[in-house]
C-alpha cells in the first residue's frame, strides 16, 4: 500500500513554544490530507481537512489560530501547534489520500507523533 | 449526521479461533463507504478492509471479511483464525457523499487481545 511518513514521530516542548509536524505522500499525489487527533484510549477525532493550494478546512471546535494547516504541494502538509499547551499533548496523526471523488478511496495514515508540552 | 457505534469496548479470543468485531452505523446518504482499520500499540493506522455501500458481496481480503448487513445498517469485521500479532485495536469508520466521501468519521473502537 501507499506509504505515509510524518516527522518528527515524538516531540518534547516547553509552553509557549510552537511545534511543527510534517506529512508526506512518499510515493503517490496526496490531493487531499487529513489531520487528526487522538488521546490516549480514545478514537481519532478528525482537526481539518486541507487541500493542496487551498486553506484548510477545520472542524467544529478546533482553533485555526492554534492549529496551522499548510497543503504546500501535492505530497507534503504541516500542522503547526502554535503557543503550546500542556492539553496539548495528544497524538496527532495525519492521513492523505490519492482522490478519485469516490467513496472506497482509501486513506493511508502517518505513523503519527507524540506531542508532549511541558 | 452520520454516527459508527462499535459497542465492545474490549475482546478476548483464543489463538486460532474466529472473532467478529461489531460495527452498526447511522447515516442518511445513500451512498458510503466503510472501513476497517487495525492500530497496534505503536499507533499506526493500518488499513484492512473496505466495504460500499451498493457491493452486493461482502469484502474479503484473507483472513479479514466483512459482514455486510445493509439493511440492519452493520459492518461487522470478522477475523479468521487469529494470531498473537492481532492484538491491537480496531476502528470501523465510515465516508458518505453527503461530506463529498472526504470525511472518515470513527468509531470508538475496540482492543482485542488474542490469547495463546
Amino acid at each position: 500500500g501507499a506509504v505515509v511518513s510524518q516527522h518528527p514521530s515524538r516531540v518534547i516542548c516547553k509552553s509557549g513554544t510552537s511545534v511543527k509536524i510534517e506529512c508526506r505522500s512518499l510515493d503517490f499525489q496526496a490531493t487531499t490530507m487529513f489531520w487528526y487527533r487522538q488521546f490516549p484510549k480514545q478514537s481519532l477525532m478528525l482537526m481539518a481537512t486541507s487541500n493542496e493550494g487551498s486553506k484548510a478546512t477545520y472542524e467544529q471546535g478546533v482553533e485555526k489560530d492554534k492549529f496551522l494547516i499548510n497543503h504546500a504541494s501535492l505530497t507534503l502538509s504541516t500542522l503547526t501547534v502554535t503557543s503550546a499547551h500542556p492539553e496539548d499533548s495528544s497524538f496527532y496523526i495525519c492521513s492523505a489520500r490519492e482522490s478519485s471523488g469516490g467513496p472506497s478511496d482509501t486513506q493511508y495514515f502517518g505513523p503519527g507523533t507524540r506531542l508532549t508540552v511541558l | 449526521a452520520q454516527k459508527i457505534t462499535q459497542t465492545q469496548p474490549g475482546m478476548f479470543v483464543q489463538e486460532k479461533e474466529a472473532v467478529t468485531l461489531d460495527c452498526t452505523y447511522d447515516t442518511s446518504d445513500p451512498s458510503y463507504g466503510l472501513f476497517w482499520y487495525k492500530q497496534p500499540s505503536s499507533g499506526e493506522m493500518i488499513f484492512l478492509i473496505y466495504q460500499g455501500s451498493y457491493d452486493q458481496q461482502n469484502a474479503t481480503e484473507g483472513r479479514y471479511s466483512l459482514n455486510f448487513q445493509k439493511a440492519r445498517k452493520s459492518a461487522n469485521l470478522v477475523i479468521s483464525a487469529s494470531q498473537l500479532g492481532d492484538s491491537a485495536m480496531y476502528f470501523c469508520a465510515m465516508r458518505g457523499i453527503s461530506g463529498g466521501y472526504n470525511k472518515l468519521i470513527f468509531g470508538a473502537g475496540t482492543r482485542l487481545a488474542v490469547h495463546p
